[in-house]
């Protein structure tokens, strides 16, 4: 596609659920990430992926987060038993480069979360 | 630890005034530094990076190390300069994360 695709773009859970959000970034690129933002704040890292590989998962919170990309282009992102702490903008960016060292970053839309 | 701070969340300014939104961040090792905009409505992208030492939209930033600072100018506001812009600060052997500040939010009045 022309630009990286997030799905759903608004999503309202209540609180204990789970949620699944889909990245589809864009064709051929092999590099994937994921941040959080919560309101008021920047994006924070959660999770890279080069290809199928999740090479870093550092910035996941907990282990209430799962993220996989197991064919090397879509992404889900999953969060088990939702808290409203959970509450952010979930954004997906993607990257021609490999090792990521390149500039030319494309972000999606984001999902924006709310747990109630 | 690895910081950016931006210390203004709103920054007002006329229409053809100069704007500066600041930035300042803490690494121990020699970093690479971007600015990011988020127009209304639409997805955050890049503005420019110092490695490149660009003037993008008339938008410039040098990178100062002695007062780890990478402020972004324009001598001359418009409108449609009007968005959120973060600072991000990126390590140089980990090409993988950008750590971004907390955005200030630019309001170009007419």
């Amino acid at each position: 596609g022309a630009g990286v695709s997030q799905s759903p773009r608004y999503k309202v859970a209540k609180r204990g659920q789970d949620v699944a959000l889909r990245c589809d970034p864009i064709s051929g690129h092999v590099s994937l990430f994921w941040y959080q933002q919560a309101l008021g704040q920047g994006p924070e890292f959660l999770t890279y992926f080069q290809n199928e590989a999740q090479l870093d998962k550092s910035g996941l919170p907990s282990d209430r987060f799962f993220a996989e990309r197991p064919e090397g282009s879509v992404s889900t992102l999953k969060i088990q038993r939702t808290q409203q702490e959970d509450s952010a903008v979930y954004l997906c960016a993607s990257s021609l480069a490999r090792t990521g060292q390149g500039y030319g970053y494309t972000f999606g839309s984001g999902t924006r979360l709310t747990v109630v | 630890a690895q910081r950016v701070t931006q210390p203004e969340k709103l920054l007002s300014v006329f229409k053809g005034a100069p704007v500066e939104l600041k930035c300042n961040y803490s690494y121990s090792g020699s970093p690479e530094l971007f600015w990011y905009v988020q127009y209304s409505r639409q997805r955050l992208q890049l503005l420019l990076r110092h490695i490149s030492r660009e003037s993008i939209k008339g938008f410039t930033a040098d990178l100062n190390k002695g007062e780890t600072s990478f402020h972004l100018k324009k001598p001359f506001a418009q409108e449609e300069d009007s968005a959120m812009y973060y600072c991000a600060l990126r390590q140089t052997y980990n090409f993988n994360k950008f750590y971004f500040g907390s955005g200030t939010k630019l309001n170009v009045k007419p």
